[in-house]
C-alpha cells in the first residue's frame, strides 16, 4: 500500500543549528502537509503543498515539495528553543480522504 | 471557534473493562478519525468516518469500534480494553484531502 517514509527519527542539534527533515512517497501526492506536535501536545499544521517544485518560506523554515510530488522537505535554519517537538508529513491517500503519514522526526535541542 | 473537543485527557482502566472516549467537532468536516499514537511508530490510524454512517477500518482496528450517527460526533470504542491498548489518542477531522485538526488527545493507560 501506500507508504510515506520520513527521515531522521530524531535529530539532536545545538541551538542555533540547522535542522532538515525529509519525506519520501511512493506514490505521486496531490499535496503534502507539514505538522508540528510540541511535546504533550496534539498535532498542528503549518503548511500545505501542491505544486510540483513548490517552495514555501515560513520565517526561519523552508518546504519544498519535489518536481516529481513524491518528495519533500522542512527545513529550520539557527534552531530555537521553541522549535522543539516532533515534525510530521502526510499526505493524501490516492482512494480518498485518507492522510497517509510518516512517522515523524523529532527535534531535541542539546543543553 | 473552530474546535475538535475530546474526552476525557487521561483515563486510566482495567483490563476487560468497557470504555468510551468521545470526539465532537464544530467544523461540519465530513471527515474524522482516530489515531493512536506510540513512541517511534507515529500517527497510526484506527477507525474514519467518511460521513454519517459511513465507517471504515484503518491501519489497527483491531479492539476498537466506532459509530457515526451525527455529523459532529465519533466516538471510539473499547469493549475490553487490553494493557497494549494503552496508547495516546487523537481524533482529527478534515474536509477533503487537507488540513487535519486534531483533539487536545486523551492518555489512556489499561491496567
Amino acid at each position: 500500500g501506500q507508504q510515506v517514509m520520513q527521515i531522521p527519527q530524531y535529530q539532536h542539534v545545538q541551538e542555533g543549528e540547522d535542522f532538515t527533515t525529509y519525506c519520501n512517497s511512493s506514490t505521486t501526492l496531490s499535496n503534502i502537509q507539514w505538522y508540528k506536535q510540541r511535546p504533550g501536545g496534539h498535532p498542528v499544521f503549518l503548511i500545505q503543498l501542491v505544486k510540483s517544485g513548490e517552495v514555501k518560506k515560513q520565517k526561519r523554515l523552508t518546504f519544498q515539495f519535489g518536481e516529481a510530488k513524491k518528495n519533500s522537505s522542512l527545513h529550520i535554519t539557527a534552531t530555537q528553543t521553541t522549535d522543539v517537538g516532533t515534525y510530521f508529513c502526510a499526505g493524501p491517500a490516492d482512494s480518498n480522504y485518507q492522510l497517509i503519514w510518516g512517522a515523524g522526526t523529532k527535534l531535541i535541542i542539546k543543553p | 471557534e473552530a474546535q475538535v473537543t475530546q474526552n476525557p485527557r487521561y483515563l486510566i482502566t482495567v483490563t476487560g473493562k468497557k470504555l468510551t472516549v468521545t470526539c465532537s467537532q464544530n467544523m461540519n468536516h465530513e471527515y474524522m478519525s482516530w489515531y493512536r499514537q506510540d513512541p517511534g511508530l507515529g500517527l497510526r490510524q484506527i477507525y474514519y468516518s467518511m460521513n454519517v454512517e459511513v465507517t471504515d477500518k484503518g491501519d489497527v482496528p483491531e479492539g476498537y469500534k466506532v459509530s457515526r450517527k451525527e455529523k459532529r460526533n465519533f466516538p471510539l470504542i473499547l469493549e475490553s480494553p487490553s494493557p497494549n491498548q494503552t496508547s495516546l489518542y487523537f481524533c482529527a477531522t478534515q474536509t477533503g484531502g487537507t488540513e487535519a485538526f486534531f483533539g487536545q488527545g486523551t492518555r489512556l493507560t489499561v491496567v
